[in-house]
């Protein structure tokens, strides 16, 4: 079964710096991997995602993620915080149920706090 | 464009009640559609998935049950509420396999 681990349950960066969110995945196929971003109280809202081709992805934002086979990671990463960046970010991964459906595997989510 | 709607927003419930959530898509057909719970400091558990109407998928035991009467409705339910299933219960949708999923708003349930 596919799983993802997000490493770091809080992450503190100061305005202007760089933010780095890990998340590393297990999987016995080629993942589809995403990352999402929930605001307190709202419903989660989709950064980018990686399924094939380019490593590099870019999503909303500012903000991008690199997939790495050889290290198993999809970190996210914004070369300049923004205070409206703090949010819980979530990385996840596709995986085949029965039924032929697909649903998501969650990591258990990185809170990121901005501080002036 | 598509959108996803979910209410109530939030509900407060005593234990034993029963629940009706419900979730409905716009702007698009014969969507997969998920439930998802969200436990403090836990992520998000999936619950349930719909590939189509009357197909429900459970991934947990639980004391929930979802329902899918039309093409894009989504219900969940619970007879009798349990302290445990206090939580932040998220719908999403996708246009199948590995597309992205699409989240609502979601619904803060507490139960007393």
């Amino acid at each position: 079964a596919q799983s993802v681990t997000q490493l770091g349950s809080h992450v503190s960066v100061s305005e202007g710096a760089l933010v780095l969110l890990r998340c590393n995945y297990s999987s016995s196929v080629p993942p589809y991997l995403f990352w999402y971003v929930q605001y307190p109280n709202q419903g989660l809202q989709l950064l980018l995602k990686y399924t094939t081709g380019a490593t590099l992805v870019k999503g909303i934002n500012g903000f991008e993620a690199e997939f790495k086979k050889s290290e198993t990671s999809f970190h996210l990463t914004k070369p300049s915080a923004h205070m409206s960046d703090a949010a819980e970010y979530f990385c996840a991964v596709s995986s085949l149920r029965a039924n032929s459906g697909y649903a998501l595997n969650f990591g258990k989510g990185t809170s990121l706090l901005v501080t002036p | 464009s598509q959108t996803i709607h979910q209410w109530p927003a939030t509900l407060v419930q005593p234990v034993g009640s029963p629940l009706s959530l419900e979730c409905t898509v716009e702007g698009t057909s014969n969507p997969n559609l998920y439930w998802y719970r969200q436990a403090a400091g836990r992520g998000l558990q999936l619950l349930f998935y719909s590939v189509g109407i009357g197909q429900i998928s459970s991934e947990v035991p639980q004391n929930l049950s979802a329902s899918r009467p039309q093409d894009r409705q989504f219900i969940l339910s619970s007879k009798k509420l349990l302290l445990s299933d206090s939580g932040f219960y998220l719908c999403a949708w996708n246009g199948g396999g590995n597309q992205p999923q699409h989240f609502g708003d979601g619904t803060r349930l507490s139960i007393l």
